[in-house]
């Protein structure tokens, strides 16, 4: 059975600091691995997505992750900070030929001005 | 372009009542649908998904259930609600077949049970 953890439900950050949020999943067989972000009582949003080759992605609003196997992990980074990024982010697996998302507990970001 | 659907936006219902949650999606064929509960601080639970019409699988027990009368719409529903239903409700579609599997999510209805 495949599962996530992020590490640390809340995570506070300076505007113009890096962002940094952390995302382990555990899967028998290689994931396909999805960063979502969440605005107050809205939708969720696809920020990227990992499926096959290039380990490091690049999305939406300057985010980007890498797909580290030996380690399992695929943490969200963003160089700079802006207000605009206060919201809640959600990783999530999905093995590949099955249709469900396993969705972490999500990572609370808010910006300090 | 692909758009999801949701109604209503907010909904105040009394313990016991019955319920009816809509979602529909355009600008795509036989979509695999979804329907998710987030309860408050706490991450996304899969309640059912659909492949098809007719089609129905539950994740969870509860006094929930859903059903796929049309190709594109899903609905939620209950007979009698509890307290604990309270939530936010999404709907969300993903491309039915080969693919990479993301889900595409509605804005959400915001239920309280009172």
């Amino acid at each position: 059975a495949q599962s996530v953890t992020q590490l640390g439900s809340h995570v506070s950050v300076s505007e113009g600091a890096l962002v940094l949020l952390r995302c382990n999943y555990s899967s028998s067989v290689p994931p396909y691995l999805f960063w979502y972000v969440q605005y107050p009582n809205q939708g969720l949003q696809l920020l990227l997505k990992y499926t096959t080759g290039a380990t490091l992605v690049k999305g939406i609003n300057g985010f980007e992750a890498e797909f580290k196997k030996s380690e399992t992990s695929f943490h969200l980074t963003k160089p700079s900070a802006h207000m605009s990024d206060a919201a809640e982010y959600f990783c999530a697996v999905s093995e590949k030929g099955g249709r469900a998302l396993t969705f972490g507990s999500g990572t609370r970001l808010q910006v300090q001005p | 372009s692909q758009t999801i659907h949701q109604w209503p936006a907010t909904l105040v219902q009394p313990v016991g009542s019955p319920l009816s949650l809509e979602c529909t999606v355009e600008g795509t064929s036989n979509p695999n649908l979804y329907w998710y509960r987030q309860a408050a601080g706490r991450g996304l639970q899969l309640l059912f998904y659909s492949v098809g019409i007719g089609q129905i699988s539950s994740e969870v027990p509860q006094n929930l259930s859903a059903s796929r009368p049309q190709d594109r719409q899903f609905i939620l529903s209950s007979k009698k609600l509890l307290l604990s239903d309270s939530g936010f409700y999404l709907c969300a579609w993903s491309v039915n077949g080969l693919g990479s599997y993301e889900q595409y999510f509605g804005p959400g209805t915001r239920l309280t049970v009172t």
